[in-house]
């Protein structure tokens, strides 16, 4: 099983940014799409961002499409989620989380992001 | 966007007894290569979700027998034969048949 473990979360006044990382633990990292999914304090989940396994293609959510970049390095297993222009409403532990093949198989811990001012 | 709505959104069960979560979608999941990406989710407090089922009914890697996943096209159903204490929690469905990737709002189970 891959381990992902995220880092890079904390406390952040709106319109400020934030780099999210995501650093997996096999080298088969590179053979997968990966992707970040959001759950706000005690809502749901919420998918984000979607990439594919060599980089070439990038998919977002409505709400952050032009101000959240997904990206990723296959020579450092890590997976990237760059939040520019935070709101409040983007509050929420990130998860990065593996495509297995249209499912995700394998989730890290999580890493809290609070926007406040 | 797909909107995928799961009822009921609480359901309390005993121990030993059945559990079942409906998941419908705003629109058929037959992805154009004929599968359908409707897979289930569980999310115990304070931990990430794992997968349990993908595919509407195929069993990720060392989920118990008793769950599985049922239905087609829009309409999806995920059963618990026999409920125990370690399968408390949320449950989510998720399609990935088109982008946005969408979840349902979750269905909490809970011990009576």
């Amino acid at each position: 099983q891959v381990h992902l473990v995220e880092s890079g979360g904390g406390v952040v006044q709106p319109g400020r940014s934030l780099r999210l990382s995501c650093a997996a633990s096999r080298s088969d990292f590179r053979n997968y799409a990966m992707h970040w999914v959001r759950q706000a304090p005690g809502k749901g989940l919420d998918w984000v961002a979607g990439i594919s396994f060599d980089g070439t293609y990038e998919f977002y959510a409505h709400s952050v499409r032009g101000r959240f970049t997904i990206s990723r390095d296959n020579s450092k297993s890590t997976l990237y989620l760059q939040m520019n222009s935070l709101r409040a409403d983007d509050t929420a532990v990130y998860y990065c989380t593996r495509n297995g093949y249209y499912y995700f198989d394998d989730w890290g811990q999580g890493t809290l992001v609070a926007v406040s001012s | 966007d797909i909107v995928m709505t799961q009822t009921p959104l609480a359901s309390p069960v005993t121990l030993g007894q059945p559990a079942s979560i409906s998941c419908r979608s705003s629109q058929s999941l037959v992805y154009s290569d004929g599968n359908t990406y409707l897979s289930w989710l569980h999310q115990r407090p304070g931990q990430p979700p794992r997968l349990l089922i993908y595919e509407i009914s195929k069993r990720f890697s060392g989920v118990p027998d008793r769950f599985s996943g049922s239905g087609a096209g829009t309409d999806f159903t995920l059963k618990i034969s026999r409920v125990e204490s370690e399968d408390v929690g949320v449950y989510y469905c998720m399609q990935a048949t088109q982008f946005p990737w969408t979840f349902g709002q979750g269905t909490k189970v809970e011990i009576k």
